[in-house]
């Protein structure tokens, strides 16, 4: 079962706009992260958060975590065309005995010009 | 860019042949891994390792083996490919420090 699901699975705003993702996940994690994907290309890391914190920033960039809820969001603001692309929540679970990095299905975003 | 090179880029095959996608990192990472994406389910983790002959499996390992010779290369074999296995191939390693994944471009496999 998916550690960590993203809301919702498509989002499509008008350039400038603001755009919020939300991830889910089930069991108690040490930090959450949050990636990116272009068409055809591979994962770029954008933010991590530690289970210790509650709000960091980059750039255009917010994420939220709230533990007790198990859930965190992404905040994309004064969005542009570039950014176009699927975002993923990663969390770290249990696989196999061993903790490891475990991925949502994404939310694929389109910011219309 | 942490210098992941995957290749083949693109290959088609037909069942039952055997396949090998190669990960070669430049990074020194300690740690990769192999995953697999396909619509509907995300990145599934498939194998990794975290030493030089050390691998182990993650949540969807059947068909596929693993091995790691060298710090800079990964190799992911299909033994008898399925058109089950017909997906896109990551290869991501980390430092294990920052907890930070790099992904190469990935390798997209048709399976006839």
């Amino acid at each position: 079962s998916q550690q960590g699901e993203e809301d919702p699975q498509a989002l499509s705003i008008q350039e400038g706009e603001n755009a919020t993702m939300n991830c889910s996940y089930k069991t108690s994690i040490n930090n959450l992260q949050w990636y990116r994907q272009n068409s055809g290309r591979g994962l770029v890391h954008l933010i991590l958060i530690r289970s210790n914190e509650r709000e960091k920033h980059s750039g255009r960039l917010r994420v939220t975590l709230d533990t007790s809820k198990k859930s965190s969001s992404l905040l994309i603001t004064a969005s542009r065309a570039a950014d176009t692309a699927s975002y993923f929540c990663a969390t770290d679970a249990e696989i196999q005995g061993a903790q490891k990095l475990v991925f949502g299905q994404g939310t694929r975003l389109t910011i219309n010009p | 860019d942490a210098g992941i090179t995957q290749s083949p880029r693109h290959k088609v095959t037909e069942t039952g042949t055997p396949v090998t996608l190669r990960c070669h990192q430049t990074e020194n990472h300690r740690y990769m891994y192999w995953y697999r994406q396909d619509p509907g389910h995300g990145l599934r983790l498939i194998h990794y390792s975290y030493g030089v002959k050390d691998t182990d499996k993650g949540e969807v390992s059947d068909g596929y083996s693993v091995s790691r010779s060298k710090t800079e290369d990964f190799l992911l074999t299909l033994e008898s490919a399925t058109s089950s296995q017909t997906s896109v191939y990551f290869c991501a390693t980390t430092s294990g420090l920052t907890g930070e994944l790099f992904f190469g471009e990935g390798s997209r496999l048709t399976v006839l």
